[in-house]
């Protein structure tokens, strides 16, 4: 089965601009889940979707962030107006059953740099 | 608030050898997840071993296995027969159990090198 897919890899835009991350997730995973890890610091949870529905955004920075799972298939984060401290690694993760049962698979991640 | 601590940013060690990383947390609650994750240079992040907080028994996957000590909030990680494809990115990482609302809290990391 294919992985969890996420595009682009790598991201550099300037300060202002608008960025879109984009994952695919395991057919068939209803779970869905963002992370970022700011360079150097700890990975952090940003929100988690069951199918289309956000189950949890507690983690959502601010309100620049928007993140969409239309169909409950594929999941975009934008980032909208993009500031320096966004810069970061942005993990996208599904699993099958939510919870603890079923393990996290992970994408390879976006890498964000804004200047 | 939950925390986890790698207190070990990088580490190195010989092919072969044995390696311990350290990770320590806290929390007030009883029921919870502990986690080892790796993630390979350039590659996804990947589930090394987990441990639920109610067993007293460590948990092991073969060279893996961690020292899991409740009181002392501490979740170690052992290595042991190291091997180059042990090279990596190692996160440690908690959750409480919430009822299908779980999401994990990571450590900083730490960068394992095996040395041919």
């Amino acid at each position: 089965e294919a992985g969890v897919t996420q595009f682009p890899s790598h991201s550099v835009i300037e300060k202002g601009q608008t960025v879109t991350l984009r994952c695919d997730p395991i057919s068939g995973h209803d779970n869905l889940y963002w992370y970022r890890r700011v360079m150097g610091k700890e990975i952090k949870f940003l929100l988690h979707f069951v199918k289309e529905s956000k189950q949890d955004e507690s983690g959502m920075p601010n309100n620049r962030f928007l993140a969409e799972r239309t169909g409950g298939t594929y999941s975009t984060l934008k980032v909208q107006p993009a500031e320096l401290e966004d810069s970061g690694v942005y993990f996208c993760a599904s699993s099958q059953e939510t919870g603890v049962v079923s393990p996290l698979h992970f994408g390879n991640g976006t890498r964000l740099t804004v200047t | 608030a939950q925390t986890v601590t790698q207190s070990q940013p990088e580490m190195s060690v010989q092919e072969a050898e044995t390696v311990t990383l350290s990770c320590t947390y806290d929390t007030s609650e009883n029921n919870y997840y502990l986690f080892w994750y790796k993630q390979p240079p350039s590659r996804q992040m990947i589930l090394v071993i987990r441990q639920e907080a109610y067993k007293q028994q460590n948990a092991t996957e073969n060279r893996f296995s961690v020292n899991f000590q409740k009181a002392a909030k501490s979740f170690s990680l052992k290595i042991s027969d190291s091997q180059l494809g042990d090279t990596a990115m190692y996160f440690c990482a908690f959750t409480l159990l919430n009822f299908g609302n779980e999401k994990l809290t990571f450590g900083t990391g730490t960068r394992l090198t095996i040395i041919p």
